[in-house]
Parts: C-alpha cells; sequence; structure tokens
C-alpha cells in the first residue's frame, strides 16, 4: 500500500507553458513534503520542500501548493524550459522519524519545443 | 566535486555470488542511506546510518548488509544476490535525519542479477 502517490507516470508540456505534477498521500502524520528532480543515469537532487503549517511555497519558476484536507500537494513550473524533462519525484516525511522518506514512484516531465 | 561517489557504475551478477556495492561521501555528513530504485515504485529505503558506528534497517532490508566504520564510507553488501535484487541502488547522505534535511545523492549502481 503506498502512502504516497504519483498517478500520472508522465506528462507532457509545451515549452513555455505551465507544468503541474501531482502527489496524494494517505498519512495524515505526514508534516513535510520534498520534490526531487532526477536526471538519467544521475542521482535525485533536491527541488523544493513545504512544511504542513503553509499551504504554499515559491522558489523562482517552482511553486509547491499543500491542501491538508484532501492530503494532495502539486508543484507548478512556470514557464516549462527544456531543461525541466527530468523524473519528479514527491516524499513525504514526519519530522520526528529522524530518517524515513516515503516517496511517490515518479513522473517524467517531457517538454516539448 | 564535493558530494558522494559510488561503485561501481554498473556491474552484471550471477545469481549466489556475493557484491559490495561502494560509497564515499566526503561532506562529513552524519548520516547515510541506501535506497533502491524499481520502476514504478520509486526510491526504497534499504538501510541507513545516522552516525559512524551505528545502522539500522529500512522498508526492504532483506538480503543486504551494511556497515559504517567512519563517517565517509558506507557500503552495502549482498551476500548470495538473487534476481529480485536487480535494480538501481543510490547511496545518500545528509547533515541530520532525513525527516527536514536535504538529501544528496550519489549517480548510482545499476546492478543486474542472472
Amino acid at each position: 500500500d503506498q502512502q504516497v502517490k504519483q498517478n500520472s507516470p508522465s506528462l507532457s508540456v509545451q515549452e513555455g507553458r505551465i507544468s503541474i505534477l501531482n502527489c496524494d498521500y494517505t498519512n495524515s502524520m505526514f508534516d513535510y513534503f520534498l520534490w526531487y528532480k532526477k536526471y538519467p543515469a544521475e542521482g535525485p537532487t533536491f527541488l523544493i520542500s513545504i512544511s504542513s503549517i503553509k499551504d504554499k511555497n515559491e522558489d523562482g519558476r517552482f511553486t509547491v501548493f499543500l491542501n491538508k484536507s484532501a492530503k494532495h500537494l502539486s508543484l507548478h513550473i512556470v514557464p516549462s524550459q527544456p531543461g525541466d524533462s527530468a523524473v519528479y519525484f514527491c516524499a513525504a516525511s514526519v519530522l520526528d522519524s529522524n530518517y524515513q522518506l516515503i516517496w511517490g514512484a515518479g513522473t517524467k516531465l517531457i517538454i516539448k519545443p | 566535486t564535493a558530494g558522494i561517489t559510488q561503485a561501481p557504475t554498473s556491474q552484471i551478477l550471477a545469481a549466489g555470488r556475493s557484491m559490495t556495492l561502494r560509497c564515499t561521501q566526503d561532506m562529513r555528513h552524519n548520516a547515510m542511506y541506501w535506497y533502491r530504485q524499481d520502476l514504478g515504485l520509486g526510491l526504497r529505503l534499504i538501510h541507513y546510518s545516522n552516525t559512524a558506528g551505528t545502522t539500522g534497517k529500512g522498508e526492504v532490508p532483506d538480503g543486504y548488509s551494511v556497515s559504517r566504520a567512519n563517517t565517509d564510507d558506507f557500503p552495502l553488501t549482498l551476500a548470495s544476490a538473487v534476481p529480485s535484487q536487480t535494480s538501481v541502488y543510490f547511496c545518500a547522505s545528509s547533515a541530520g535525519g532525513a525527516g527536514a534535511n536535504v538529501l544528496t545523492f550519489g549517480a548510482g549502481s545499476r546492478l543486474t542479477v542472472l
């Protein structure tokens, strides 16, 4: 039973448009959420995070929205650029767990020129 | 470049053989982790170490062992490989616990068990 779900295995978006990647979770104890980005043959790299005390966090072209009542978060990328083509992983944790991140399966984002 | 070095990059291994995946970090991070990535499943934690001298089991520890003799090195050993251990393995580290700390990942080791 996956506690963190990314239901779209892939997403194709036109360059310059907005990319919206979605993530759902089932464990109401999660209080910290992160997005990582992964290029082929590389390890994941941290992109942006959000604490459960917030509903939005913004960093340049990247914004993460958290809807706790729906147990849903989304990553918005605007405008989308070719270099954004990658696999995006959503991860969640309980802050006092000390080591455990629960990961989604990832969404492959393809930015079309 | 500072970060995590994993070796080998890829390996084909006969079932029943043993294998050690190496991981070295130069950031003096306290915590280190081993994940496996399988299609459709995301990353799953195998073992972790919060500090040198200590280790712990993650979500999928069976068939794997780790050691943390010093801060920098965190090898992962498969004592007797099985085909279900075919995967891409990522080593990661963080300054503190993974809960609220950014993980730095290595480039991965692709292992195929035949």
